[in-house]
């Protein structure tokens, strides 16, 4: 079974920590999807990786396809950083992706 | 911004009825995809697209049919509203931007079946 973990559930932090959040996923990928979901709803895709680690401004993600793991930092944390954090994956020859129930990110001003 | 709209964003149902939710898109993308998100739950998928009339079931599809007659338009119907089909329902289509291929979300809409 194709399943996705993220960890922590629930993450408060003050303004200026230095975020990570984990994605465990327990066979082997095609690729895998950071997303952010404010609290409005509205879904946006971060990153897409298949290797390596990919940046954009204060957000860096990286992945570890021995160990079936990815990470999402996020630097000098701001209030507006403030989200739930979603971890996704796709398999070879599927056009699906099966997705992680998420990180409540909170920054505290 | 991928230009999906989903429509209703709100609707307020009883059981038994019929209920069709519309997602539009504009950027000519082929595949397009329905989610249902409920708390302690990931986004699960319904049904997917991946063509005009090409269509095929997703984890959770009992209760739920698609159509998709134009590429910009894909229809999700639930034949006969239940109250476990409450939910928060996202339609997204998959593209390609600077950073790789990404899906697209609409803005959800939230359905409540009395």
């Amino acid at each position: 079974k194709n399943e996705v973990e993220q960890s922590p559930q629930n993450l408060t932090a003050q303004e200026g920590e230095f975020i990570t959040i984990n994605c465990s996923y327990s066979v082997g990928i095609s690729a895998l999807h950071w997303l952010q979901q404010h609290p409005g709803g509205g879904i946006v895709s971060l990153f897409m990786l298949s290797s390596g680690k990919k940046k954009h401004g204060r957000l860096i993600a990286t992945i570890n396809i021995q160990e079936k793991h990815s990470s999402l930092h996020i630097t000098a944390s701001h209030p507006r950083d403030s989200a739930v954090y979603i971890c996704a994956v796709g398999f070879f020859g599927n056009e699906k992706l099966t997705f992680g129930t998420g990180t409540r990110l909170t920054i505290i001003p | 911004d991928a230009g999906i709209t989903q429509s209703p964003r709100h609707k307020v149902t009883e059981t038994g009825t019929p209920v069709t939710l519309r997602c539009h898109q504009t950027e000519n993308h082929r595949y397009m995809y329905w989610y249902r998100q409920d708390p302690g739950h990931g986004l699960r998928l319904i049904h997917y697209s991946y063509g005009v009339k090409d269509t095929d079931k997703g984890e959770v599809s009992d209760g739920y049919s698609v159509s998709r007659s134009k590429t910009e338009d894909f229809l999700l119907t639930l034949e006969s509203a239940t109250s476990s089909q409450t939910s928060v329902y996202f339609c997204a289509t998959r593209g390609t931007s600077e950073r790789g291929e990404t899906q697209y979300f609409g803005p959800g809409t939230r359905l409540l079946v009395l």
